[in-house]
């Protein structure tokens, strides 16, 4: 089957580095995201990776390992805002894409 | 631009009533598709298209239809509502021009339903 293992909560502190895990079994890759949710809203796209490495966007960077079947997603200079839920989602050889149950980021002043 | 929109917000249904989802975007986004997310879950396709008039299934279709007359809309049919239909609803749209742009959906803000 298919899936996407992230931890269902993460608690910080303002101003740290915080790092989401996901790992991932799917038939077939085509890329993984990362998107943002905060209560109550709609998911919006954070970053892409299609190859291994690090894809950096601001205070966001984004790594993968496709041998590993894992993602992590790092936010840096935590800010009360970014209290949210984060979901990772891959690209499967369906064309379509599996998402994760999303990490729920908890920010402490 | 408005982006992806969806009417209505919220909605309340008896077992067994009939209802649309709307769906609209306004960037000339071929693929457009429809989730729903329950709490502890990642979202699940329910029904997607990759153009007017090509619609397919989904991983969880059953008891809901759609239809896609034009690029611009797509909207949700419940067919005769059940309790297990109550969830939060998503449309999304994105290019079809390969790599990053095909990932990128954009989320309609979401229609909450709750099925009595």
């Amino acid at each position: 089957g298919q899936s996407l293992e992230q931890p269902s909560e993460v608690t910080a502190v303002e101003g740290a580095i915080v790092q989401i895990n996901c790992t991932y079994q799917t038939s077939g890759f085509y890329g993984l995201s990362w998107y943002q949710q905060h209560d109550g809203g709609a998911p919006t796209f954070l970053s892409y990776n299609g190859l291994d490495g690090l894809e950096e966007t601001g205070r966001f960077s984004s790594f993968l390992s496709r041998s590993k079947g894992y993602s992590y997603l790092l936010l840096k200079e935590l800010q009360m805002k970014d209290s949210a839920s984060y979901l990772c989602a891959v690209k499967d050889s369906n064309y379509q894409l599996i998402w994760g149950a999303g990490t729920k980021l908890i920010i402490k002043p | 631009n408005a982006g992806v929109t969806q009417t209505p917000k919220f909605q309340v249904l008896k077992t067994g009533q009939s209802m649309t989802l709307q769906c609209a975007q306004d960037m000339n986004h071929e693929y457009m598709s429809w989730y729903r997310q329950d709490p502890g879950m990642g979202l699940r396709l329910i029904h997607y298209s990759v153009g007017a008039g090509i619609t397919d299934q989904g991983e969880v279709p059953n008891g809901y239809n759609v239809s896609r007359s034009t690029t611009e809309d797509f909207p949700l049919r419940l067919l005769s509502a059940a309790p297990s239909q109550t969830s939060v609803y998503f449309c999304a749209s994105s290019q079809r021009t390969g790599g990053v742009f095909e990932v990128t959906q954009y989320f309609g803000p979401g229609t909450r339903l709750l099925v009595l």
